[in-house]
């Protein structure tokens, strides 16, 4: 089965830049969704095929996904930030849909 | 606007059978590419997939779980229902019920509050 791996955390302080990766056997080769999840909240969508941003999500949140990692970032990170994110793929070979295990974004 | 909404016990015994329920609105299940799927996150772990149902009726489970897991569409096609049976505490979890509108390589665009799903003797 296909296997996403996420840092556990990552700590930022306001304003600066967040990068949250996701690796995975060529993932580049895959479109990558990204979702934010606030304590006690369900799941928001924050990008989709690897870059797109659903309406409402702020431009700050930006995607690239090449090699075998996928990245979020985003720039000029505020306390509303503070959440788990998580990456999925659609595995095709399996109709296996997979998330990554979640990374735990701290605002300093 | 794009709801949805899940409905089931919060309490069960070792061995029973879970069925929820996710009410949607404003979107069809007859639209092509229209994809429902059942999720689930146990207490202050990851999100995982369960069963996806698509715009033609089609079932895809994972794999683990395939064979205590039935997902269906109601008759008036605005719920989409999941059974699971032989539940144990492992099982323990919130159940979300989300929606892919463009395909299953699309994200999960819409997703309802979740349902807390306790199973404890």
């Amino acid at each position: 089965s296909y296997v996403l791996t996420q840092q556990s955390s990552v700590s930022v302080a306001p304003g600066k830049a967040a990068r949250i990766t996701c690796g995975g056997d060529n993932i580049g080769l895959k479109s990558v969704h990204w979702y934010q999840q606030r304590p006690g909240q369900a799941p928001v969508m924050v990008l989709f095929y690897d870059d797109d941003r659903p309406s409402g999500i702020p431009d700050r949140f930006s995607g690239f996904n090449s090699g075998n990692t996928a990245t979020l970032t985003i720039s000029r990170v505020e306390a509303g930030d503070e959440a788990d994110y998580y990456c999925q793929v659609w595995d095709s070979s399996s109709d296996d849909w997979v998330f990554g295990g979640g990374t735990t974004l701290t605002v300093l | 606007q794009v709801t949805l909404r899940e409905s089931g016990p919060a309490l069960l015994r070792p061995t029973q059978t879970l069925t929820l329920t996710c009410s949607f609105s404003g979107f069809s299940l007859n639209t092509s590419d229209m994809c429902v799927s059942w999720l689930r996150q146990p207490p202050g772990k990851a999100l995982e997939w369960l069963a996806l149902v698509d715009w033609e009726g089609d079932e895809f489970y994972k794999t683990s779980l395939k064979t205590r897991l039935t997902i269906s569409i109601d008759t008036s096609r605005d719920r989409v229902v999941l059974s699971m049976t032989n539940v144990n505490p492992v099982d323990t979890a919130t159940y979300y019920c989300a929606r892919q509108s463009d395909g299953y390589g699309h994200g999960f665009d819409s997703w309802g509050q979740g349902v807390p799903v306790t199973v404890s003797s």
